[in-house]
């Protein structure tokens, strides 16, 4: 059974870069039909997609975070990445790393990393 | 633009059944969704892909008491038999244009 874990600094300060890594265990991140994503949440607030990415390097990212955006892949890991610059409080959440899986012309997310709290401060 | 748009709560009895309900915005009625459940301080869980006619698959474990169903626009989640551990956050979800989107969530008590 396909699992990810998000793994990475818990606290970041201000104006500096929030690095994490997803490691997926029980599958290959090369499997076709299946691209990797990320989500967070802010501490009482709903969903908000950040980015996907394909194995072959391909990209998705959501326009408002696009500027300060990288999502990469390492296939010799398993693992892929995210990088978010110029971070500010508004940046805090739980981190999801996620699996978004073609089902016809769409991608639905399937399944889902346990998620990791982010604090950006000082 | 496509928008998912949410009620943001909704209550039942214990036992009883709840649907809850997901509109796609006009010119998406088309789309399939995902259902995911999100727990009282846990991560989301996948429930369900749901097509526009009504067809759907369920991820592993999820219980025959949930299932969808589909009506123009609106892409339903009906929980029957209403448990306790079934009073979470439900988000449904969707992909156009490049973007993944979600709905705002619909917060179901459990009463």
């Amino acid at each position: 059974q396909l699992q990810l874990q998000e793994s990475g600094p818990g606290l970041v300060k201000p104006s500096e870069t929030l690095s994490l890594t997803c490691t997926v265990s029980g599958g290959s991140i090369t499997s076709s039909s299946y691209y990797w994503g990320w989500i967070r949440q802010p501490p009482g607030k709903g969903l908000e997609w950040i980015g996907n990415i394909y194995y072959s390097g391909s990209t998705y990212y959501n326009p408002s975070l696009k500027s300060r955006v990288t999502i990469s892949v390492d296939t010799s890991k398993n693992q892929f990445s995210l990088k978010l610059t110029s971070v500010t409080a508004a940046d805090t959440a739980v981190y999801y790393c996620a699996r978004p899986v073609e089902f016809l012309q769409w991608l639905l997310v399937d399944p889902w990393g346990q998620g990791t709290l982010v604090t950006v401060s000082s | 633009q496509l928008v998912l748009t949410q009620s943001p709560s909704a209550s039942a009895s214990l036992g009883a059944s709840v649907k809850l309900t997901c509109t796609l915005s006009s010119g998406h009625s088309s789309y399939a969704i995902a259902w995911h459940q999100q727990q009282p301080e846990k991560g989301p869980r996948y429930l369900m892909k749901l097509n526009s006619d009504g067809s759907h698959s369920k991820g592993d474990g999820i219980p025959d008491r949930f299932s969808g169903s589909s009506s123009g626009a609106e892409r339903y989640l009906t929980i029957s038999s209403l448990q306790s551990e079934d009073e979470a956050d439900y988000y449904c979800q969707t992909w156009g244009s490049g973007i993944l989107v979600f709905g705002g969530g619909t917060r179901l008590t459990v009463l």
